[in-house]
């Protein structure tokens, strides 16, 4: 099945400061989501991106197909901006439509 | 749009009993729903995939007789946890495809955490 590597694993921050996250698949994508998992272990939907470039205040993704990888930006980073951020494909391949996670990013912003 | 809503949020039972958690697709249908499964510091490993009307699919490893899953309509999925013990304590999510038009893609409940005593 297809793979998914996500890095850095882990990520400390000050307040403030700007971060990227990157995330690498194996092979070809029909989708691929950024979510954001609260410390209640809710997953947010943040980016909806099998291709291009999206922005939501300051969380932007670019996702370049052609070159299986996709980065997250964080910009102006806040104490509420900490959790784990995972990426999740789709494959393109086959008709067993499911999502594979990656290991996620451990981010902490401190004050 | 697009919204799972799974319950209940947090769930304890004894060993040996069995467990029943809920999925369902308030605003749109859903012939297809996923279980995931999540253990502290991990990340989310898909269980089965719930087909409306059918048999689910489950992955390899995943235990079909443990861990049991009805579809019994467009809007919802069961997961039955039976006879529970302590190393079946986790986090469990459910999550559907929200319609292709609507470029939600994949959406997921509020989960359920399971604690066996």
């Amino acid at each position: 099945g297809i793979q998914v590597e996500q890095s850095p694993p882990d990520l400390i921050l000050q307040e403030g400061a700007n971060s990227t996250l990157r995330c690498n698949f194996s092979d070809s994508v029909n989708n691929l989501q950024w979510f954001h998992q609260n410390p209640w272990g809710q997953l947010i939907n943040l980016f909806y991106i099998p291709s291009g470039t999206k922005q939501n205040g300051r969380l932007s993704a670019t996702t370049v197909a052609t070159e299986r990888y996709s980065l997250l930006y964080i910009s102006s980073s806040q104490t509420t901006d900490s959790g784990v951020y995972f990426c999740a494909v789709e494959g393109s391949g086959g008709s067993n439509y499911k999502l594979t996670f990656g290991k996620g990013t451990l981010l902490t912003v401190n004050p | 749009g697009a919204v799972v809503s799974q319950h209940p949020s947090r769930v304890i039972c004894k060993s040996g009993t069995s467990v029943k958690i809920e999925c369902r697709s308030l605003d749109f249908q859903a012939t297809t729903m996923f279980w995931y499964r999540q253990f502290p510091k991990q990340s989310l490993m898909l269980m089965a995939t719930s087909n409306e009307g059918s048999k689910a699919t489950y992955e390899q490893g995943v235990e079909k007789d443990k861990f049991l899953i009805n579809h019994a309509s467009l809007t919802l999925s069961t997961l039955t946890v039976t006879s529970a013990h302590p190393e079946d304590s986790s986090f469990y999510i459910c999550s559907a495809r929200a319609p292709r038009t609507t470029n939600y893609g994949y959406t997921f409940g509020s989960g359920t955490r399971l604690t066996v005593v």
